[in-house]
């Protein structure tokens, strides 16, 4: 069975902070797939990021980066000088091969002007 | 751009009334999924179809249908939607090529669901 948590319900920063969302997975396979949408008020889940089990190596692109840890089975993402435009609920996700995408509750971060 | 659309963005139905829900993609994916997302929660999904292979998830209701009559359509009919159907429906695509690979899901805006 897979499974994955987001404890961040809500995260509430003012412009230009740093943020850090958690995601921790459950998974017995050995080759799944990580992902991270981005889903503003407009309602359109927006793909941000996908990751194999097998790259751990972290990836930044502009200011988002992502932190993949298999040690702790965790996938963080970073917004670095946080804009009012990321305001948004982010789903972190995972899938294993012959299974469905099984979404974290999300987290809902809301920019501060 | 390539895309997925859905129509309507809106809809309102009454208790009852049957509704379809259409998606649309330009993106020649053979994947097609639908899901439901009701407020705060995450997307659940419906179904899927693998080319024209229909695959229904265990515990969506037999109220919920759907139709791929090609590669670039999809569309969610609702037989008999009660208060509890009403919910944002999310289309989304995907390129499998099989093998156990995973491509990322494009998703549609959503037709969000309203009823009477």
């Amino acid at each position: 069975a897979q499974k994955v948590t987001q404890a961040q319900t809500e995260i509430s920063v003012v412009e230009k902070e740093d943020v850090t969302l958690d995601c921790v997975y459950e998974t017995r396979d050995t080759t799944y797939y990580l992902f991270w949408y981005k889903q503003p008020p407009s309602g359109e889940l927006v793909f941000l990021i996908r990751r194999n089990s097998f790259d751990e190596q972290n990836e930044i692109s502009g200011r988002y980066s992502w932190n993949f840890q298999k040690s702790t089975s965790s996938f963080n993402f970073t917004i670095t000088a946080s804009q009012v435009v990321d305001s948004a609920v982010y789903f972190c996700a995972l899938r294993a091969p012959n299974e469905k995408l099984t979404f974290g509750t999300g987290t809902r971060l809301t920019i501060i002007p | 751009d390539a895309m997925v659309i859905q129509n309507p963005r809106y809809q309102v139905t009454q208790f009852g009334k049957p509704v379809t829900l259409s998606c649309s993609q330009t993106l020649n994916h053979n994947v097609m999924y639908w899901y439901q997302q009701k407020s705060s929660q995450a997307p659940k999904l419906l179904f899927h179809y693998y080319d024209k292979d229909f695959n229904n998830e265990a515990d969506t209701p037999d109220n919920f249908q759907s139709r791929r009559p090609n590669t670039s359509f999809c569309f969610l009919d609702i037989r008999s939607p009660g208060l509890g159907d009403a919910a944002m429906y999310l289309c989304a695509t995907s390129r499998d090529p099989g093998r156990g690979l995973q491509d990322e899901q494009f998703f549609g805006p959503g037709t969000r669901l309203t009823v009477l």
